[in-house]
This record gives C-alpha cells, sequence and structure tokens, in this order.
C-alpha cells in the first residue's frame, strides 16, 4: 500500500498569501496518478486537480498541482478568503488507492 | 450535470450489514468508461477508499476490509450499490459515493450502535 504523508499538519496564513501544501509518498507513484482534493466543514471533498497538474473543471487558475515520482506539490498562489479549508492528496495508480491525512489551511 | 445521491440505513447495529445505495442521475450509469466507488470518512478524520466497481461490472476492493466489502450494480436502476458486513463501531462514518474522482455524493452518515 501506497502510503501519503502530507505536510505540513496545519498551515496558517493571510488572504494574498502564497500556500505550499506538500505529499510525499512511501514509494513512487507511476504515470501521473496523483490528485488534490479541498474539503470544507459539512462537505463532501471538491476534486481540485488530477494527473498531476491538471486542474478540474471549473477551478481557478490560482491552484496549481506538481510533482512526480514520491514527492507532490500543490500550490494557491494568492490565498482566497474561500481557501481556508482542509486539502487531501491521492493516488489512484496502485490498489488499494490511498489518501493523505490533510493539511489545515486557516486563517492567521 | 452527473448528479450522484447516498441513500439507506443511518442506523446499524454491530455485526450486521450495512446496505448502502447511489443513485446516479444526469448519465446512464452503463455508458462511458467510468469507476464508481465507495469512499468513507469517520469524524474529524480523513478519507478511507472501500472499492469501486468499473462500467464492466469488473470489481476492486480494499483488503483493509478483510473481504466485506461488495458492490454491485444495477443499471436498470442507474444505481450501485454497497454491502459491509460484519459492521463494528469501527466503520462509523459518512459514506461517499463517487464517480472516477470529479463527481461526490453529498455523503451520508451511518452510525453502527445497538
Amino acid at each position: 500500500e501506497i502510503v501519503l504523508t502530507q505536510s505540513p499538519g496545519t498551515l496558517s496564513l493571510s488572504p494574498g498569501e502564497r500556500a505550499t501544501l506538500s505529499c510525499r509518498a512511501s514509494q513512487s507513484v507511476s504515470g501521473t496518478y496523483f490528485a488534490w482534493y479541498q474539503q470544507k466543514p459539512g462537505q463532501a471533498p471538491r476534486l481540485l486537480v488530477q494527473g498531476v497538474s491538471s486542474r478540474a473543471t471549473g477551478i481557478p487558475d490560482r491552484f496549481s498541482g506538481s510533482g512526480s515520482g514520491t514527492d507532490f506539490i500543490l500550490t494557491i498562489s494568492r490565498l482566497e478568503p474561500e481557501d481556508f479549508a482542509v486539502y487531501y492528496c491521492h493516488q489512484y495508480a496502485l490498489s488499494p488507492l490511498t489518501f493523505g491525512g490533510g493539511t489545515k489551511v486557516e486563517i492567521k | 450535470q452527473v448528479q450522484l445521491q447516498e441513500s439507506g440505513p443511518g442506523l446499524v447495529k454491530p455485526s450486521q450489514t450495512l446496505s448502502l445505495t447511489c443513485t446516479v442521475s444526469g448519465g446512464s450509469i452503463s455508458s462511458g468508461s467510468f469507476f464508481y466507488n465507495w469512499i468513507r470518512q469517520p469524524a474529524g478524520k480523513g478519507l478511507e477508499w472501500i472499492g469501486r466497481i468499473y462500467t464492466s461490472g469488473n470489481t476492486l476492493y480494499n483488503p483493509s476490509l478483510d473481504g466485506r466489502v461488495t458492490i454491485s450494480v444495477d443499471t436498470s436502476k442507474n444505481q450501485f450499490s454497497l454491502q459491509l458486513s460484519s459492521v463494528t463501531a469501527a466503520d462509523t462514518a459518512v459514506y461517499y459515493c463517487v464517480r472516477d474522482r470529479e463527481h461526490w455524493g453529498q455523503g451520508t452518515l451511518v452510525t453502527v450502535s445497538s
């Protein structure tokens, strides 16, 4: 099983700042089978990025994904008030599909 | 626009079988090439993939659930279903049905308690 470790656990930033979220895999993720989600309280996760760097439908371009192998990054170029939430990374290259433990982006 | 909606009992007794159904609207479940997944999330915790069924009917399950999972599809009703047997309190969670990665149901809370 591929274990995904997200860091930091919590990120305290102000609106307008840049957020950099990391996800490290316990073994190399083959191909581009990697995604990021945003989740707000009481809501289902929302897909932000899949295929490592392809934004999902309707996702603003301030969200960008990058990485390969075992190290992946989600960058939010300038935080908007609605971006404060929990973010999960996800690999779908190998069964069982797995998720990271989440990074909470909170208002500083 | 594809929409998914979970339904089923919100309370299940320990050792019994949890049964949930996901109704898909806005597209036929038997057309295209899609994975239909079940994912769960205990309160305040992260996401766990339970398993999936492909458009062709092939299934794949998370081995951590020790063979307790069955996912099936009913094309006549445009639904797919989850059965999780021998449940314990550890199976208490919000259960989501998901098409591929983009389309999620709103989730349904299932509590395992006597």
